[in-house]
């Protein structure tokens, strides 16, 4: 369950505001991977960074911007959010030990976001 | 037209009873499946996977059933319990960087 950890675990911002979302694994892993998971749609993958390094942006809009500072942490920055926004953002990481296939992802609890 | 919110597939059964979730994915190129369990106010928890050189694997009260023919995958947990009840996501390995691609879940409920 402590795994992988994300801060805050809830978050209500205006659209104006800036905040930040914290992602930390403790199972020594090499990729990290930030997901977006709203009741309208399944689980959509925004961004994937191996070895600190960004392999995967989906289309997502300029408005969410990652870091990734080391191969622990991962953070999503945000700013200027739109109501639709409003979702829970899931973390995850994995091995990511050279395979294409067979790795499997590990998830935090998640950060409720909330725009207003 | 007005948006249409996802509705779930839901499956309610006894405890004690087997219950068997199932999913068919997308791309007959995938190489790897992996079921989720995802509790309210939890993250998705990793319950088990297969390969696509295998038809079948067995955990702790779970099997996974793969028919690559019909590109369907399956998870039968046996002797449901109360604990069990969540949504249940398939995820199958497109290939490159563990992509993973998830089903829309099935909510599971398991009534004492």
């Amino acid at each position: 369950e402590t795994g992988v950890t994300q801060t805050p675990r809830h978050l209500v911002m205006g659209m104006t505001n800036k905040k930040s979302l914290k992602c930390e694994q403790h199972l020594g892993h090499n990729a990290m991977y930030w997901y977006k998971q709203s009741a309208k749609k399944p689980l959509e993958l925004m961004f994937v960074y191996s070895l600190e390094e960004r392999v995967e942006n989906n289309s997502v809009p300029s408005r969410f911007s990652p870091e990734c500072p080391n191969s622990s942490h991962l953070f999503l920055h945000l700013h200027t959010l739109q109501p639709e926004d409003s979702a829970l953002y899931l973390c995850a990481s994995s091995p990511r030990k050279g395979l294409a296939g067979g790795d499997t992802q590990y998830f935090g609890p998640g950060t409720r976001l909330t725009v207003l | 037209g007005e948006s249409v919110g996802l509705h779930l597939p839901t499956l309610s059964v006894q405890e004690g009873d087997n219950s068997i979730i199932n999913c068919a994915y997308s791309n007959s190129a995938s190489d790897y499946f992996i079921w989720y369990k995802q509790e309210s106010g939890k993250g998705p928890q990793f319950i088990i996977d297969i390969r696509s050189n295998m038809d079948k694997r067995q955990g702790q009260r779970v099997t996974v059933l793969l028919n690559k023919t019909v590109k369907h995958l399956s998870l039968q947990i046996a002797a449901t319990q109360p604990g069990d009840s969540a949504v249940y996501f398939c995820a199958e390995n497109q290939g490159g960087y563990g992509k993973l691609t998830f089903g829309q879940g099935t909510i599971l409920t398991v009534h004492p």
